[in-house]
């Protein structure tokens, strides 16, 4: 059975500092990694899709990274800002069902 | 295009009480998913499906049946609801559940508060 753990569960930074979010999972066998960033009380807005052939990917400030044989996945913020603060949430795709982990918890200050 | 909507946005129910949570998707999607999201964690699958008139047990099925009538509706009901049952519910679709481009797209939620 898949499980994906994240660490650490919350985290508190000062604005324009760089962070790393870090994912990890007990079965390589992964179709893709993806990392979303869910709001308080909303939905998850998917931010980055690493497929299983893929290392990493970047959209703007964020850096998602792959490493398969390790199972482990890192979110890479750079910059952060107040409007950073969020729940970040990593998901592993094995073929017939996305397993979740618990979660991140970011808090970016002014 | 609206994405993925859910009705009701919230509802309280009373135990023993049944309901019908509705999950709608306009993006011509083959699969939708329910899951629940319990405070500090994850979500977890409660049940699929993979086309119209399929359906699946996922990770927590227990206590709820689901239906898919429609391709663009997926219907997830609670018989008699119970306590344990409180929780934020995510509805999600996907064009295609095994290709490793495929990401899903979330509904915003529906809470529920068993009483």
């Amino acid at each position: 059975k898949q499980e994906v753990t994240q660490i650490p569960a919350a985290l508190s930074v000062p604005e324009g500092e760089n962070l790393v979010l870090n994912c990890s999972f007990t079965d390589s066998a992964i179709y893709n990694l993806q990392w979303f960033r869910q709001d308080p009380g909303k939905g998850l807005t998917s931010l980055l899709l690493i497929q299983s052939s893929q290392r990493e990917q970047t959209s703007g400030r964020l850096n998602a990274s792959l490493d398969k044989s390790s199972g482990r996945s890192t979110l890479y913020i750079a910059a952060s800002q107040p409007g950073d603060s969020a729940t970040y949430l990593c998901a592993v795709r094995d073929g017939g069902k996305s397993t979740f982990g618990d979660g991140t918890t970011l808090t970016v200050k002014p | 295009n609206a994405g993925v909507t859910q009705t009701p946005k919230f509802r309280v129910l009373k135990t023993g009480q049944s309901m019908t949570l509705l999950c709608a998707q306009d993006m011509n999607h083959e699969y939708m998913y329910w899951y629940r999201q319990d405070p500090g964690m994850g979500l977890r699958l409660i049940h699929y499906s993979v086309g119209e008139g399929t359906t699946a047990k996922g990770e927590v099925p227990d206590g709820y049946n689901v239906s898919r009538l429609k391709k663009q509706n997926f219907l997830l009901g609670l018989e008699s609801a119970a306590p344990s049952q409180t929780s934020v519910y995510f509805c999600a679709s996907s064009s295609n559940q095994d290709r490793p481009a495929e990401t899903q797209y979330f509904g915003p939620g529906t809470r529920l508060l068993v009483l």
